[in-house]
């Protein structure tokens, strides 16, 4: 079955600068890569996901790129600010209702 | 249109007692997903249900544990004679399709404590 690394478990940085984590997965099948945050008490949300016949997504600050090729798949996060902090979950999914998703990684950002 | 309902959201049990999640998905979506997340991890998977079936237990431990979603009423969780390392947040979602190649919507989890 699938399984999804996720890096880092924690980040943290300084409000407007910039954060990426960076996700692996291991189906060459999987063909579905969404983001969610969840906020403390909360459940997950999706904030954004890309498809496999797309290298790279952006929905203003937030943007998503993917290699299939090396099956990896990043979140980046510009000009950052305080209620972006949250845990985020990369997810990977192959179709076949089988959507894994990574360990999670912990963003603080300092004001 | 109210999003994926769960309750409890907080139950506590002591060891050997039953606790039963109940979990109402969106308007609409005749899909549920249960994830367990225990503190400070990600979302493992448990039981994929369509309606009145359970397609996909693969995450689901064998005993104790099981899953239900009737044709009326909501999917419920159940986990007999509970024990400490059951304590946990699970989380459910739902999808208007089978297949998982969009949003999954979830709940605001139910976190269950076992003393």
């Amino acid at each position: 079955g699938e399984n999804v690394e996720q890096h880092p478990s924690t980040l943290s940085v300084q409000e407007g600068d910039s954060a990426v984590i960076k996700c692996t997965y291991s189906d060459s099948a999987s063909n579905y890569f969404p983001w969610y945050k969840q906020e403390l008490g909360k459940g997950p949300q999706l904030i954004i996901d890309i498809r496999s016949n797309v290298g790279e997504k952006k929905d203003q600050r937030i943007a998503v790129t993917l290699n299939k090729t090396a099956k990896h798949f990043s979140l980046h996060i510009t000009e950052t600010q305080p209620e972006d902090s949250a845990v985020y979950f990369c997810a990977a999914s192959s179709g076949n209702n089988d959507m894994r998703f990574g360990a999670g990684t912990r963003l603080t950002v300092k004001p | 249109n109210a999003g994926v309902m769960q309750n409890p959201r907080h139950l506590v049990r002591r060891r050997g007692q039953e606790a039963r999640l109940r979990c109402s998905p969106m308007k609409g979506h005749s899909h549920v997903y249960w994830y367990r997340q225990l503190p400070e991890e990600g979302l493992k998977f448990m039981v994929y249900l369509q309606k009145e079936n359970i397609i996909d237990e693969s995450g689901m431990p064998k005993e104790r544990f099981s899953a239900e979603f009737p044709k009326e009423g909501p999917s419920i969780l159940r986990i007999q004679q509970v024990v400490r390392g059951d304590s946990a947040a699970y989380f459910c979602a739902s999808s208007p399709s089978g297949t998982i190649t969009g949003e999954l919507f979830f709940g605001e989890g139910s976190r269950l404590t076992v003393l």
